[in-house]
């Protein structure tokens, strides 16, 4: 059972507009939450991550919104850039340390 | 070395032959991971280990092993290999110790197993 999903396989917007890309959680003992960028033929890099104790983090054009009623974080990346086009990995950490992954999502960001 | 390494890059290999892939952090992390990425079913967790001398299972750790000796290694044994484990393998390493900080990902070792 996936206990990190990501439903949307892929997203495609206009530069300048916003991208959100969503992440649902079944597991209510993640307390730490991180989003993951990855170019084709690169190891994932981080973007940004949030604590359970909050429900939002911010940095530059990138915000993490995160529901713990609702076991759904969200992704803002305002304003998008074709840079930005890549695939993004939502990934939970609970108390034994394992860090678990969704399916990703691909976004494509078009000039 | 900066970060973590992998070894080797890419490599092909014969069904049913044994293949270590080699990780190494120099970060002092004490949380390692090991990765296969597939298309369409993103990166899943095949064995982690918290410590040097701990190891523990993930979602899809049959055929496969590790051992973590000391804190900067954490090698991972294909004893024989199928065509099923041809992917993408992503080590990965993080500090823990009651912190809550990033994974720092390797470039990846691509695995076509024939």
């Amino acid at each position: 059972d996936q206990q990190v999903k990501q439903n949307s396989p892929s997203l495609s917007v206009q530069e300048g507009r916003i991208s959100i890309l969503n992440c649902d959680y079944t597991n209510s003992m993640f307390d730490y939450f991180l989003w993951y960028k990855k170019y084709p033929a690169e190891g994932p890099t981080f973007l940004i991550s949030i604590s359970s104790i909050k429900d939002k983090n911010e940095d530059g054009r990138f915000t993490v919104f995160l529901n713990k009623s609702a076991k759904h974080l969200s992704l803002h990346i305002v304003p998008s850039q074709p840079g930005d086009s890549a695939v993004y990995f939502c990934a939970a950490v609970g108390s034994n340390y394992k860090l678990t992954f969704g399916k990703g999502t691909l976004l494509n960001v078009n000039p | 070395i900066a970060g973590i390494t992998q070894a080797p890059t890419s490599q092909i290999l014969a069904a049913g032959r044994r293949m270590t892939l080699r990780c190494t952090q120099d970060m002092r992390h004490n949380a390692m991971y090991w990765y296969r990425q597939d298309l369409g079913l993103g990166l899943r967790l095949i064995h982690y280990s918290n410590t040097a001398g701990t190891t523990g299972k993930g979602e899809v750790p049959d055929g496969y092993s590790v051992s973590r000796a000391n804190t900067d290694d954490f090698p991972l044994t294909l004893a024989s290999a199928v065509p099923s484990q041809t992917s993408v393998y992503f080590c990965a390493s993080r500090k823990t110790g009651g912190l809550n900080t990033e994974a720092f990902f390797g470039q990846g070792t691509r695995l076509t197993v024939v």
